[in-house]
């Protein structure tokens, strides 16, 4: 069983809709990390969470430590959205520390 | 501000050759982490180098190496490449003693292709 595992692998979804991906760790966290990865490999980081929850723009993440789950949300999806999102679960201590990752849930906005 | 910076884009090497990765950290970042990123799959951990030195490792055989220069760039080396070393390897650049961020930062990677 994967520390971390992303659900679901692939979304498919029409403009507009509000999208989730969901996350689930095993391991001791210091802090959850969102990342964007597009074709071609670049990843940027999108948000780093220990509690509660963070917005930016259209994204909102959430993290429940209690549960250990953590779920990302985009409104008003975009073509433009397109990409594969990862959940990373950073290190015991600090967020800095190494990271472990999930498979990634690949998401495709239709116009 | 430029931020991470890895050379080369794309690498092709053949079985048994060596390899070596570069990445330039983020300024103000004194931390850098390696990943290997199979295709269709998430990153996995390689290493960390702070202060010159390897800080943390991840379930890698000894053929990958790394250094960190006193300028906080780095190098991966892979010795005896393997068919199952192709991959994108990916560098985070962060800061532990400088300027403390809990947020990694990723350059865009090099494809090493293994024929």
């Amino acid at each position: 069983k994967n520390e971390v595992e992303q659900s679901p692998q692939n979304l498919t979804a029409q403009e507009g809709e509000f999208i989730t991906i969901n996350c689930s760790y095993s391991v001791g966290i210091s802090a959850l990390h969102w990342l964007q990865q597009h074709p071609g490999g670049g990843i940027v980081s999108l948000f780093m969470l220990s509690s509660g929850k963070k917005k930016h723009g259209r994204l909102i993440a959430t993290i429940n430590i209690q549960e250990k789950h953590s779920s990302l949300h985009i409104t008003a999806s975009h073509p433009r959205d397109s990409a594969v999102y990862i959940c990373a679960a950073g290190g015991m201590c600090f967020g800095n520390e190494k990271l472990t990752f999930g498979t990634g849930t690949r998401l495709t906005i239709i116009p | 501000d430029a931020g991470v910076t890895q050379s080369p884009t794309h690498l092709i090497k053949t079985r048994g050759q060596q390899v070596t990765l570069r990445c330039s950290p983020k300024s103000g970042h004194d931390t850098v982490s390696w990943y290997q990123q199979a295709l269709g799959q998430g990153p996995q951990f390689i290493f960390q180098y702070y202060e010159e030195e390897e800080r943390q490792r991840g379930n890698f055989p000894d053929r990958f190496s790394g250094h960190q220069f006193p300028n906080y760039s780095s190098e991966l080396n892979v010795n005896a490449l393997l068919l199952g070393d192709s991959a994108l390897y990916l560098c985070a650049s962060s800061s532990i003693g400088l300027a403390h961020t809990d947020t990694q930062y990723f350059g865009p990677g090099t494809r090493l292709t293994v024929l």
